[in-house]
């Protein structure tokens, strides 16, 4: 069974640091490409960032909002994923999720796959 | 960025009654080398992380009601539910997963009338 699980949202002050996790099984995971996905309450969803797998060098892209704060980062041997996240303000707070696509023959990404999401609360 | 535009953003519908969303895309999500439409469809209940319904545009997860189906190529796409159940309201939402950034739609808004 494919089952991405997120921990590490929490609640944090303005300024401080969190990092978030994505443990991915049943999946291929190495040639994965994961991204993090938030939704803010009541608000649609918004695209934090991807990851590549050791291919594409692990390439990372970033949203405009979040560039220069935040960073993902991966560690195949376990499978998960990170989302650093420095710096975070008021408008960070947000259920994150992680979304994975893997990588199909010829090269191409196959359908998403979502976690369930965390939490993450800024507020003083 | 690929822009998704659905409609309508809010759309109620009697117990029974067929249910149809529209999401169009700015440009194409059909990948030629594979001959697949980059689109998923997604239900969101409150307080829940949005389900998977439907991927390249028309396969159905495993799982979801056959009443739930997808339909489109290129850049214009269709949500359909044949007969609107009581526990099918929610936020449905579609998103192109063919570049990045991952993109979707605003969402409607699926009420009973």
């Amino acid at each position: 069974e494919v089952q991405l699980v997120e921990s590490g949202g929490g609640l944090v002050q303005p300024g401080e640091s969190l990092k978030l996790s994505c443990a991915a099984s049943g999946f291929s995971f190495s040639g994965s490409v994961i991204h993090w996905v938030r939704q803010a309450s009541g608000k649609g969803l918004e695209w934090v960032g991807r990851i590549r797998g050791k291919a594409d060098n692990y390439g990372t892209l970033y949203a405009a909002s979040v560039k220069g704060t935040f960073t993902i980062s991966r560690d195949d041997s376990k499978e998960t994923t990170y989302l650093q996240m420095n710096s975070l303000k008021t408008d960070d707070a947000a259920v994150y999720y992680c979304v994975l696509q893997q990588q199909l023959d010829g090269g191409a990404y196959g359908e998403p796959y979502w976690g369930q999401g965390t939490l993450v609360t800024v507020s003083s | 960025d690929i822009v998704m535009t659905q409609s309508p953003e809010s759309l109620a519908v009697s117990l029974g009654e067929r249910a149809t969303i529209s999401c169009k895309s700015s440009r194409s999500v059909l990948y030629r080398s594979n001959n697949k439409n980059y689109l998923a469809w997604y239900q969101q209940k409150p307080g829940q992380a949005p389900r998977l319904l439907i991927y390249w545009a028309s396969t159905r997860e495993s799982g979801v009601p056959d009443r739930f189906s997808g339909s489109g190529s290129g850049t214009d796409f269709t949500l359909t539910i044949s007969s609107l159940q009581a526990e099918d309201v929610a936020v449905y939402f579609c998103q192109q997963y063919y570049g990045t950034p991952l993109t979707s739609g605003q969402g409607t808004n699926l009420e009973i009338k």
